[in-house]
C-alpha cells in the first residue's frame, strides 16, 4: 500500500459527459501528479501541484482540468469525454519539489463508451 | 530532460541475475538516475535512485559509471513475480516531472 488513495477504481461513462476523479496524497506529501495510461501505452504526465499552485503542465487536454485543494487532496476533472479518453489514470505524490521518489495509487480505469 | 534509451524487453529465467542498461548521454550535472517498476493495472513503484558510482538497496542495485552516461539495474535472482516494466528516469530533483519513457518490459520465465 502506497498511502496514495485513489477514488473511484473503475468508471464507466458515455461519450461527452464529464467526470472527477479524486486523489488523496500519502500524508505529509505536497506534491500531487496525474498521469495517464492507454492499454499498452507508456505513462503520459498530465499535471503537477505543489501545496495547491500548479508547478508543472505536461500533455493536459484542455477538456481536462486539475487542482489541488488547501487539504492538498487533487482532482482531475475530464469533459467532453471522447472513447480515446478510456485509460487508466494515475496520481502520485512525493514529500516535496525536492524529490523523485513518487507514490502512486492504484489508478482509476476510466471506460468511455 | 535528458532523454533515456533503454531495451524494449528482457527475458530471463527464475535465479538469474538481470541487468537493465540505461543510456542517458544527456544527462545534466544536477540530474539523479531513478528506476521504477510497474506491474500490469498497477501504479509504478519506486525501486532505486542514485547519483554516481553504486547503489545498493535491499531489492536492487543500480551501477553509475563515472561519465554517468549510462546506468545499469541489477535485479538478483530474479523471479516470476519480478516480471513487470521497468522505467529508467533522469532528472533534477523535483525540478520538473517525472517523465517516463518506454521502460523494457522483462519477462521472467520458470
Amino acid at each position: 500500500d502506497s498511502g496514495v488513495t485513489q477514488t473511484p477504481k473503475h468508471l464507466i461513462t458515455a461519450t461527452g459527459q464529464r467526470v472527477t476523479l479524486r486523489c488523496s496524497p500519502r500524508s505529509g506529501d505536497l506534491s500531487v501528479y496525474w498521469y495517464q495510461q492507454s492499454l499498452d501505452q507508456g505513462l503520459q504526465f498530465l499535471i503537477q501541484y505543489y501545496n495547491g499552485e500548479e508547478r508543472a503542465k505536461g500533455n493536459i487536454l484542455e477538456r481536462f482540468s486539475a487542482q489541488q485543494f488547501p487539504d492538498l487532496h487533487s482532482e482531475l476533472n475530464l469533459s467532453s469525454l471522447e472513447l480515446g479518453d478510456s485509460a487508466l489514470y494515475f496520481c502520485a505524490s512525493s514529500s516535496g519539489q525536492q524529490s523523485t521518489e513518487a507514490f502512486f495509487g492504484q489508478g482509476t480505469r476510466l471506460t468511455v463508451v | 530532460l535528458a532523454k533515456t534509451t533503454q531495451p524494449i524487453s528482457m527475458d530471463s529465467y527464475e535465479g538469474q541475475e538481470v541487468n537493465i542498461t540505461c543510456s542517458h548521454n544527456n544527462i545534466a550535472t544536477n540530474d539523479y538516475i531513478t528506476w521504477y517498476q510497474q506491474f500490469p493495472s498497477q501504479g509504478p513503484r519506486f525501486i532505486i535512485q542514485g547519483y554516481k558510482t553504486k547503489v545498493t538497496n535491499e531489492v536492487a542495485s543500480l551501477f553509475i559509471p563515472a561519465d554517468r552516461k549510462s546506468s545499469t539495474l541489477s535485479l538478483p535472482r530474479v523471479s516470476l513475480s519480478d516480471t513487470a516494466v521497468y522505467y529508467c528516469l533522469v532528472g533534477e530533483t523535483g525540478r520538473r516531472a517525472l517523465t517516463f519513457g518506454s521502460g523494457t518490459r522483462l519477462q521472467v520465465q520458470p
